[in-house]
């Protein structure tokens, strides 16, 4: 079983849409989890980190299940410049530094 | 530099050929991963070095990668005799102190082995 898993879409989405993406990850001992992004052909940039009690920035809201061990990510009010892959990131922080990548979900917003 | 430089930018390597990828990162950084992505995957991490310590290589695919970081900055990443199954983007990122936070990426190097 893959350490993190993503829906890899494609989601294909109306602009003004709202939507939304889960993952889940399989070490319990987890510590810290991210939201990244990447554009078609470019390196992959940090959107938000996730925090325990859901957080905020913008149009984006990010949202962490311990008990579940799922993330979720929101967008509110989708733009065509959403159009990326999304990918969902987690640290085992008792076990070294690397962060751990899911494959990503791809998201169309369409005009 | 203001940011992470990977060279070169995109690389075609014949099957049992060498090669070397480099990475330059932030100056200062104390932390730098190696990362392997292949096409509709999401980066797979390979190595990584805390300043000259080469700290967790438990993603090297195989004995044919091998990473260094001599003095504690500039990073190479060699692949010998390489296999069609080495094609990806070979992306490299640093981090001023060691945790999971601060990754910058760098573009990345585009290798295609033929």
């Amino acid at each position: 079983r893959k350490e993190v898993e993503q829906d890899p879409g494609p989601f294909n989405v109306p602009e003004g849409a709202t939507v939304a993406f889960n993952c889940t990850y399989s070490n319990s001992a987890s510590q810290s989890f991210f939201w990244y992004r990447q554009d078609c052909r470019k390196e992959p940039k940090l959107l938000m980190s996730v925090y325990s009690s859901g957080n905020e920035d913008g149009r984006f809201t990010a949202q962490l299940n311990r008990a579940s061990q799922y993330i979720s990510l929101l967008i509110r009010d989708s733009k065509l410049s959403d159009s990326a892959t999304y990918l969902c990131v987690v640290n085992v922080r008792n076990r070294d530094d690397k962060i751990i990548f899911g494959k990503g979900t791809r998201l169309h917003i369409l005009p | 530099g203001a940011g992470v430089s990977q060279s070169p930018r995109y690389k075609v390597a014949k099957r049992g050929q060498d090669v070397a990828l480099r990475c330059d990162p932030i100056s200062g950084h104390v932390s730098l991963f190696w990362y392997q992505q292949a096409l509709g995957q999401g980066p797979e991490f390979l190595t990584y070095f805390q300043n000259e310590a080469q700290l967790d290589k438990s993603g090297l695919p195989s004995d044919r990668f091998f990473a260094e970081r001599p003095e504690g900055s500039v990073s190479t990443l060699k692949i010998q005799r390489t296999q069609q199954e080495d094609s990806a983007v070979y992306l490299c990122a640093s981090s001023l102190s060691p945790g999971p936070y601060g990754y910058t990426f760098g573009s990345g190097t585009r290798l295609t082995v033929v």
